[in-house]
């Protein structure tokens, strides 16, 4: 059973530019969650989609967003890209909202130079 | 927000060692899970608990879901190599019959003693 898979691996950035991260969950899952990885802040949630509506927010600025499509895949973009934004993104998918246990992928590693 | 406090940061193991780490809050949660991640990988769930008292095993690791349900611990029992890498606890809160989101601790990162 293929798991979690996120598009690209590794991605490189300037400042002021918009990335898209993509993600497909675990087949038959149907809720994706994005969490941001960082070393000083550790893991933090992002949002979660489940039939492609937006169930939840973490505290993040208006330029995180996403979306989901009707096979359950997930798009996450950021736009207008801080240096800040350097870090880890991970998507984890489940059968429901906030239904445990969520499995992750391997994540998009995005560098902003 | 609701933070989660996991100890220790870190330790170093020498290999045949038991392995204790263990995670608290100020705050109930109904749910927990363990997570190991390695370097270049995401999260792998190692154990899930969903009821206070609960003792789960998965092989060489046991995890415990706290009576007072602000805690949880996990232990590894005679550790090998590739027990090395960075466990994170993360809990789940109920909110007016409604799940909240995972909130992750720090992580406890796990070397091999010089």
């Amino acid at each position: 059973k293929a798991g979690v898979t996120q598009t690209p691996r590794y991605l490189i950035k300037t400042r002021g530019q918009q990335v898209t991260l993509s993600c497909s969950p675990i087949s038959g899952h149907r809720s994706v969650s994005w969490y941001q990885q960082t070393p000083g802040q550790g893991l933090q949630f992002l949002f979660e989609y489940f039939s492609e509506t937006q169930r939840n927010k973490g505290n993040f600025p208006g330029r995180f967003s996403g979306r989901q499509f009707s096979n359950s895949r997930s798009e996450m973009n950021v736009s207008t890209l801080e240096l800040g934004d350097s870090a880890l993104y991970l998507c984890a998918s489940s059968f429901a909202p906030n239904h445990q246990p969520q499995h992750f992928g391997d994540g998009t590693r995005l560098s902003i130079l | 927000g609701q933070q989660l406090n996991q100890s220790p940061q870190s330790m170093f193991i020498q290999e045949g060692e038991d392995v204790s780490m263990n995670c608290t809050s100020s705050s109930i949660f109904n749910t927990w899970l363990w997570y190991k991640q390695d370097p270049g990988e995401g999260p792998v769930l190692l154990i899930a608990l969903y009821k206070a008292g609960e003792l789960t095993s998965n092989g060489r690791l046991t995890a415990q879901f706290g009576i007072t349900r602000k805690d949880s611990f996990l232990n590894i029992s005679a550790s090998i190599p590739s027990d090395v890498g960075i466990y994170f606890c993360a809990g789940q809160q109920s909110y007016g019959g409604s799940q909240g989101n995972l909130i992750f601790g720090k992580g406890t990162k796990l070397s091999v003693k010089p």
